[in-house]
């Protein structure tokens, strides 16, 4: 199957600085991303759909100012957490999809562990 | 918008049990998908369905997709410690350009 990595795996930053989580398609081509929040012992949360090359679509509710993300290649996206705050402190997710006649598959990132001080 | 519902949330049992998980739609999907992911990872695809009543077996896991293509169920026999995660099932829609996401089954196998 494909591959997919994050980085870094976890982090730890001071409440308002900035965090930089990138997500790299490794053995083949993603024109869209996507990213994930997640808390202990709960399902996957739709953040946003990093689309390659253009803007990216932000689920209801999420700041994108705040979370900012950047599709600058085929293989690479990156999700910017700006002025974090403690609240922010989550485990983030990025999946590529493998998309077949009838199937839409993900592949996912192993995830990056962000606390905030 | 198309949810899934997943039960049971949370399941406890002793290695050796069998056990089913459940993943109920209103919608219809063209794809279901079941991941596993375990503390600290991300997830990773078991087994996508596609046809309807179709049945798909992996190991000691049974996968089913409903006749009219709304709900799914993973059946794991002689369940193993090693099969402790949270499990989650996926309708895959190539319309939307996503898939939607079920709230996940945590499920420990005590040894």
């Amino acid at each position: 199957g494909a591959v997919v990595s994050q980085h870094p795996s976890w982090v730890i930053c001071k409440s308002g600085t900035s965090v930089k989580i990138e997500c790299r398609s490794l053995d083949f081509q993603a024109t869209t991303m996507f990213w994930y929040r997640q808390f202990p012992k709960q399902s996957l949360m739709l953040m946003a759909t990093s689309n390659e090359g253009s803007k990216a679509t932000y689920e209801q509710g999420v700041e994108k100012d705040k979370f900012l993300i950047n599709h600058a290649s085929l293989t690479l996206s990156t999700l910017t957490v700006t002025s974090a705050h403690p609240e922010d402190s989550s485990f983030y997710i990025c999946s590529a999809p493998e998309i077949g006649t009838f199937s839409y598959e993900q592949y996912f990132g192993p995830g990056t562990r962000l606390t905030v001080t | 918008t198309q949810l899934l519902e997943q039960s049971p949330q949370f399941l406890s049992i002793q290695e050796g049990e069998n056990l089913t998980v459940y993943c109920n739609s209103s919608s219809v999907f063209s794809s279901l998908q079941w991941y596993r992911q375990e503390p600290g990872e991300g997830p990773v695809l078991l087994v996508t369905v596609v046809t309807g009543g179709e049945v798909k077996k992996l190991k000691r896991l049974t996968f089913q997709f409903g006749d009219a293509r709304k709900d799914s169920s993973l059946h794991i026999t002689a369940a193993q410690p090693g099969d402790t995660g949270l499990y989650l099932c996926a309708g895959g829609d190539t319309n939307a350009g996503k898939s939607t996401f079920g709230d996940g089954t945590t499920l420990t196998v005590k040894p």
